[in-house]
């Protein structure tokens, strides 16, 4: 992917509202597509991927992620958050080029669940 | 199973000075990456080993950056000398299939004073 956006730097939701956190991508060859959390001093974990398939992903903690391949979208919901949601959410893009996997992360949306 | 082993997790030195990183992949992964992560930006990509070849360092500035994977298991990443930018989380990752999900280890944060 020659680029990841993730168009909202920071989302603020009440607890058990639903949210949509956006992903766009843009490569003109397949890719895999992954999204992760990433919580203060820690690093960053799966919460859901899309190898092939189905497009609707289902991932830990309650949270899926739709592929779009028309739209190179790959947005991220919840139907209802709660307060241990709350961190950094970086989508990623795997592609081959030239032999090579190249992976590229976006540069993150900070979610605030407030109570 | 043990997770992808980083250390040290903080690091704090004077420009110009040099530093070492090390990293310990989960067992049976071949494909190791080295991130560099600034405050407020996304993990960027500076190495990948495939087993203890280098298969993409494109974007390690190599006059400063050097990384090594000798035996194709534990990994160590070497600044020298190191600049003010270069104050940065460092992570390492693992995959077991080349292209697919990666796990992180806890990163060391680096301070360059």
């Amino acid at each position: 992917a020659q680029s990841v956006t993730q168009l909202d730097s920071q989302v603020p939701v009440f607890e058990e509202a639903p949210v949509e956190l956006r992903c766009n991508y843009s490569s003109s060859v397949s890719v895999y597509l992954f999204w992760y959390v990433q919580y203060p001093n820690q690093g960053l974990q799966l919460l859901l991927k899309y190898l092939s398939g189905s497009t609707l992903v289902k991932g830990i903690n309650g949270f899926e992620a739709e592929f779009n391949k028309s739209q190179t979208s790959f947005h991220l919901r919840k139907p209802s958050v709660h307060i241990s949601d709350t961190a950094e959410y970086f989508c990623a893009v795997s592609e081959l080029f030239s032999g090579t996997y190249k992976y590229i992360f976006g540069t993150g949306t900070r979610l605030k669940v407030l109570a | 199973e043990a997770g992808v082993a980083q250390s040290p997790r903080y690091k704090i030195i004077e420009k110009r000075q040099s530093v070492a990183f090390w990293c310990n992949p989960i067992s049976g992964h071949a494909t190791l990456y080295w991130y560099q992560q600034i405050l407020g930006q996304g993990p960027k990509l500076l190495i990948q080993f495939q087993n203890n070849g280098v298969v993409d360092d494109s974007q390690l500035p190599k006059d400063r950056f050097s990384a090594e994977r000798l035996k194709g298991v534990d990994s160590t990443l070497k600044i020298q000398p190191a600049k003010l930018e270069d104050s940065a989380v460092y992570l390492c990752a693992s995959s077991l299939v080349w292209g697919y999900e990666q796990y992180f280890g806890p990163g060391t944060r680096l301070t360059v004073t």
